[in-house]
């Protein structure tokens, strides 16, 4: 039962324009969203996070709205830049679960210059 | 420097003998866990340690095993490694928000 779910494998944008990277959820006792970035040979980083107590939250070029009645959340990038190139993981936890975190499939997100 | 560490960047064994993954982190964290990354599967939960000798099963614990005997030390044992576990393993400790994870041990059972 896959309770994080990421449904598009890849995307492709162009420098300058906003990336926007999608993320649904089944489990109503997620109260915390992470975004993960990650290049290739090197584990995830954390880049951005949102409570369920707010619906937006934002840092320099990026942006994570939460949609709690849709159980959705989405990343915005703007604008775009080629070193943006890589897979984004979306995870989420509740308190009731402690410290678990539940991953996506991962997008990977390329900018073309 | 927050940081964890996990040993060896890269392996390739042979199916049956028992390796050992290591894992380390600096930020006294009470919460560590093991993923494995698999190609449109994302980071899939192996186990995870809630503090010093308290582990429990992920989502994909068959033929894994761990230990916490230390609060910094998380291995990751595989006491007779077959090909299904052939992918890139992920240490990660967490503290009150975010987790951070190490680089990966890409791993190869042939």
């Amino acid at each position: 039962d896959q309770q994080v779910k990421q449904n598009s494998p890849s995307l492709s944008v162009q420098e300058g324009r906003i990336s926007i990277l999608n993320c649904d959820y089944t489990n109503s006792m997620f109260d915390y969203f992470l975004w993960y970035k990650k290049y290739p040979a090197e584990g995830p980083t954390f880049l951005i996070s949102i409570s369920s107590i707010k619906d937006k939250n934002e840092d320099g070029r990026f942006t994570v709205f939460l949609n709690k009645s849709a159980k959705h959340l989405s990343l915005h990038i703007v604008p775009s830049q080629p070193g943006d190139s890589a897979v984004y993981f979306c995870a989420a936890s509740a308190l009731v679960s402690g410290s678990r975190l539940t991953f996506g499939e991962g997008t990977q997100l390329t900018v073309n210059p | 420097e927050a940081q964890v560490t996990q040993n060896p960047r890269y392996l390739i064994t042979v199916t049956g003998k028992k390796l050992t993954v290591t894992c380390s982190q600096n930020m006294n964290h009470e919460y560590m866990s093991w993923y494995r990354q698999d190609p449109g599967l994302g980071l899939r939960q192996i186990y995870y340690s809630m503090n010093v000798e308290v582990t429990d099963k992920g989502d994909v614990p068959e033929g894994y095993k761990v230990s916490r005997k230390e609060k910094r030390n998380f291995p990751l044992i595989l006491e007779s490694p077959s090909p299904n576990q052939t992918s890139l393993y992920f240490c990660a400790s967490r503290g009150a928000l975010e987790a951070f994870f190490g680089q990966g041990t890409r791993l190869t059972v042939v």
